[in-house]
């Protein structure tokens, strides 16, 4: 069954410091990879997505991701971290080819200190 | 703001009843996705319609049903309701089967 893992439950950053969220999923064919972030309270906001292509994508807020098929990985990226870029961040896969239903993995919960 | 709208923002209510959850996709958009979104289960998929026709469960329980309607908006309704049933219902949105889903505010259900 496909299924996503995100190995770290909390992480936290310096703010101006680099990020790096890590993102494994298990999926037999070509995955859709997607991240999504959530601020508390609020729902999910899409931060960028792999459908095919180019192996690194570019999304809002200055986030980025590297699709490894060699590695089943799709780990987040940030080059100097925000304060406002504390939330918990979601890493999904399409069901199947069509993407229909997202697989979720558990979260990172990323804090920020000053 | 993701253009998808989700009512009630808060549900309270109490075990054994019954409770109804609205969306309203973004313009144009003909699919509708159900999640549920709890501390144990994390975010899980329940189930999804395209314009109109029932497409693909996930883990959705018998006691739960939806539909969409001929204006595109879906409903997500919960009968008999455990205190587990508490958690975030998430609605999304997209243009066409497979593409890129956009999500609502959510609707936070607490059964007592």
């Amino acid at each position: 069954a496909q299924s996503v893992t995100q190995p770290d439950i909390h992480i936290t950053v310096s703010e101006g410091a680099s990020l790096e969220l890590r993102c494994n999923y298990s999926y037999g064919a070509t995955p859709y990879l997607f991240w999504y972030v959530q601020s508390p309270g609020q729902g999910l906001q899409l931060l960028l997505k792999y459908f095919s292509g180019d192996t690194l994508v570019q999304g809002i807020k200055g986030f980025e991701a590297e699709f490894k098929r060699s590695q089943s990985s799709f780990n987040l990226r940030k080059p100097s971290v925000h304060w406002s870029d504390a939330a918990e961040y979601f890493c999904a896969v399409g069901e199947d080819q069509a993407g229909t239903a997202l697989i979720f993995g558990k979260g990172t919960t990323l804090s920020v200190s000053s | 703001d993701s253009g998808v709208t989700q009512t009630p923002k808060h549900l309270i209510t109490a075990t054994g009843q019954r409770v109804t959850l609205r969306c309203s996709p973004r313009s144009g958009d003909l699919s509708v996705y159900w999640y549920q979104q709890s501390l144990d289960q994390g975010l899980q998929f329940l189930i999804q319609y395209y314009n109109g026709e029932e497409r693909a469960k996930g883990n959705i329980l018998e006691r739960f049903s939806a539909q969409q309607f001929p204006d595109l908006h879906s409903e997500l309704n919960l009968s008999s309701l455990e205190l587990g049933d508490s958690a975030l219902y998430f609605c999304a949105s997209s243009v066409e089967e497979g593409g890129t889903q956009y999500f609502g505010p959510g609707t936070r259900l607490t059964v007592l």
